[in-house]
């Protein structure tokens, strides 16, 4: 089986410039997490997409959105880019067994704003 | 405030000394994982762990979930330069931790593992 495929591989943007990253999941994976990896913070959650529904978000500005299509590929997007959005953007797929919760990772889109 | 502790943040051994990854929290979770990842790479799961108490061997690592479900430790034995590497826990809050079950994981900082030929 594939695995989670995410595109472009390295972006890089100007500030206040607007980014669209993009994701395949696992055939099969219907649940989509996107996180946000800075050597400061940490994997931090973004959202959860499930059906195209967003059911999950989190502590993040506006400017971050995403969404979710019929065949369970999701992009994300980031407005008005900061310098602080640099970083590295990881979708992740799951079956979405709630006791396990299992991700499964892509190899994430490098981002850097100047 | 970091809801899941991970220590030691760095550790750098020689080759074939053993070596344990803590991963605590004063939270609940319902399932935890650890993945590894390599710089420039997204993270791959080595494990998940469900039960209070679960013991799980992966060759020469050895995972381990606490009994009450807010702990976790990773242990590898006669560590090799090819287990150099980010190491990172995971897991998924219990509900009435106040977790929601979709498609969040909360992840501890990180150790960053080095082995030494």
């Amino acid at each position: 089986k594939a695995g989670v495929t995410q595109t472009p591989r390295y972006l890089i943007k100007t500030r206040g410039q607007q980014v669209t990253l993009s994701c395949s999941p696992i055939s099969g994976h219907r649940s989509v997490s996107w996180y946000q990896q800075t050597p400061g913070q940490g994997l931090q959650f973004l959202f959860e997409y499930f059906s195209e529904t967003q059911r999950n978000k989190g502590n993040f500005p506006g400017r971050f959105s995403g969404r979710q299509f019929s065949n369970s590929r999701s992009e994300m997007n980031v407005s008005t880019l900061e310098l602080g959005d640099s970083a590295l953007y990881l979708c992740a797929s799951s079956q979405m067994s709630v006791a396990y919760n299992e991700q499964f990772f892509g190899p994430g889109t490098r981002l850097t704003v100047l | 405030t970091q809801l899941l502790e991970q220590s030691p943040q760095f550790l750098s051994i020689q080759e074939g000394e053993n070596l344990t990854v803590y991963c605590n929290s004063s939270s609940v979770f319902s399932s935890l994982q650890w993945y590894r990842q390599e710089p420039g790479e997204g993270p791959v799961l080595l494990v998940t762990v469900v039960t209070g108490g679960e013991v799980k061997k992966l060759k020469r690592l050895t995972f381990q979930f606490g009994d009450a479900r807010k702990d976790s430790s990773l242990h590898i034995t006669a560590a090799q330069p090819g287990d150099t590497g980010l190491y990172l826990c995971a897991g998924a809050l219990a509900p009435y931790a106040g977790g929601t079950s979709y498609g969040k994981l909360t992840f501890g900082q990180g150790t960053i593992l080095t082995v030494h030929p």
